[in-house]
C-alpha cells in the first residue's frame, strides 16, 4: 500500500522554538489529518483539513492543506516540553472513506529545556 | 470518560499460539478498526467494521480474524501467531457518515511473538 513521506523523520529543538514538518504524497487527497502520539499511548487527532489551501489552527498548532492536494504542513509555535511525541499525517482520498486512510511514517519531536 | 479501551496492554506469545485482543468503545460509534504499527512505518489497517455484525479486510489482513458481535466491541484474533506479527496493535473507532475519518484510538497492545 501507499505510504506518505513525512519530513523530517526526527527533530531536536529547544523549548520556545518554532517547529515545521511536512507530509507529501504521490496521490491526491480530499482530506488531510494530523495526529500526535504520546509515548505509550494511541494517536490523538490534532487538526483535520478538508479544502485545498485551507489553513487551520488549534492553539499553537497550525496546519495547511497544500494547493496541489498532495501535501500538508504542520507548524508548532513556541514549543513546550509537552509537545514531545510523534506527529503523524494521514490522507483520505474521498470523503467518508476512513478505511482508505493512509498514514505517514511520523516525525519524532524532542524538546530540550 | 473511557473512550476506546484495549486489553491486554502487553502480551508475549510463542509461535503457533493463539490469542484474542479486545477493544471496547463507549462513544456509540458505528465504525471500528484494527491497525498495526511497526517501526519506521505508518499505521496499517488490518480489518475494520462499519457496523454491528459486519467486518471487512484492510490492507494487511492475512493471519488475523475479527468479529463485531456487539456494537461496542471489536475483537482481533490471531489463530497461529508468527514472529512477523510482533507489533503494536491499535484499535480505533469513529462515527459513521461523512465524519468517519476522525478516528479515536485506544492506547495500544504491545505483542511479542517469540
Amino acid at each position: 500500500g501507499q505510504q506518505l513521506n513525512q519530513s523530517p523523520q526526527s527533530m531536536f529543538i529547544q523549548e520556545g522554538e518554532d517547529v515545521s514538518m511536512n507530509c507529501t504524497s504521490s496521490s491526491i487527497f480530499n482530506t488531510w489529518l494530523w495526529y500526535k502520539q504520546d509515548p505509550g499511548e494511541g494517536p490523538v487527532l490534532l487538526i483535520a483539513l478538508y479544502k485545498a489551501g485551507e489553513l487551520t489552527s488549534n492553539g499553537r498548532l497550525t496546519a495547511q492543506f497544500g494547493i496541489t492536494r498532495k501535501d500538508s504542513f504542520l507548524n508548532i509555535s513556541a514549543s513546550i516540553p509537552s509537545d514531545v511525541g510523534i506527529y503523524f499525517c494521514a490522507g483520505q482520498p474521498h470523503t467518508g472513506t476512513a478505511s482508505k486512510l493512509t498514514f505517514g511514517t511520523g516525525t519524532r519531536l524532542q524538546v530540550t529545556l | 470518560n473511557a473512550g476506546v479501551t484495549q486489553t491486554p496492554k502487553f502480551r508475549v506469545l510463542k509461535t503457533g499460539q493463539s490469542m484474542t485482543l479486545l477493544c471496547a468503545q463507549d462513544m456509540n460509534h458505528e465504525y471500528m478498526y484494527w491497525y498495526r504499527q511497526d517501526p519506521g512505518m505508518g499505521l496499517r489497517l488490518i480489518h475494520y467494521s462499519v457496523g454491528e455484525g459486519t467486518t471487512a479486510k484492510g490492507e494487511v489482513p492475512d493471519g488475523y480474524n475479527v468479529s463485531r458481535l456487539k456494537k461496542q466491541n471489536f475483537l482481533l484474533g490471531l489463530e497461529s501467531a508468527a514472529p512477523s506479527q510482533t507489533s503494536v496493535y491499535f484499535c480505533a473507532s469513529s462515527y459513521g457518515g461523512v465524519t468517519n475519518e476522525k478516528l479515536f484510538f485506544g492506547s495500544g497492545t504491545q505483542l511479542s511473538v517469540l
